[in-house]
């Protein structure tokens, strides 16, 4: 069974710009988390989506938004982006058991100059 | 919320040797513990998980167990190899609610 991919892999954009990044969960998961990971910050939870629905949202600005497909295919985005966001946004997938058992993806390593 | 406090943040043994992380988590009510390990350029990999149910599981040379009174859980690596050299981070969970996670302990061992 295939993993969590992400696309892309590497990002460099600059500031003020946006960016979408995507995600295609294990097959048949139907819950698909996002982190964002910096060295100072750790693993911070973005928000998770389920069903098409946004289930949960961390503390993140509004900037940070995300969707998910009936495929549960998942896609978040990140518009006017700041020198901080610089960052490895993982994705992860899981069953139906929300938090339980994630599966995480490689990441997608975003450079804002 | 959930805060989750992780040590130590860098660990070195020897090959061969045992090592041993720490967590502490804050609420009460959570009830599942995952550990994962994350390799250079990869991300983090699931390698056990506990339920507020149960105090210690195995698995190979890895067990992690779960004192629910004193609200911390360990995970516990046995014969360590050169390829256990990862960050591991533990994580926290009640139910439906987010995973909360540790900072990191960056393990090194040495040959």
């Amino acid at each position: 069974k295939a993993g969590v991919t992400q696309t892309p892999r590497y990002l460099i954009k600059t500031r003020g710009q946006q960016v979408t990044l995507s995600c295609s969960p294990i097959s048949g998961h139907r819950s698909v988390s996002w982190y964002q990971q910096t060295p100072g910050q750790g693993l911070q939870f973005l928000f998770e989506y389920f069903s098409e629905t946004q289930r949960n949202k961390g503390n993140f600005p509004g900037r940070f938004s995300g969707r998910q497909f009936s495929n549960s295919r998942s896609e978040m985005n990140v518009s006017t982006l700041e020198l901080g966001d610089s960052a490895l946004y993982l994705c992860a997938s899981s069953l139906e058991a929300q938090y339980n058992e994630q599966f995480f993806g490689p990441g997608t390593r975003l450079t804002v100059l | 919320g959930e805060n989750v406090e992780q040590h130590p943040s860098t660990l070195s043994v020897q090959e061969g040797d045992s090592a041993v992380i720490k967590c502490t988590y804050s609420d009460s009510a959570s009830n599942y513990f995952p550990w994962y390990k994350q390799e250079l350029g990869k991300g983090p990999q699931l390698i056990i998980d506990i339920r507020s149910n149960v105090g210690e599981k195995k698995d190979q040379r890895i067990a992690v167990t779960l004192n629910k009174t004193a609200k911390h859980f360990s995970l516990h690596i046995t014969e360590t190899q050169p390829e256990d050299s990862a960050v591991y981070f533990c994580a926290a969970s009640l139910g439906n609610e987010k995973l909360t996670f540790g900072t990191g302990t960056r393990l090194t061992i040495i040959p």
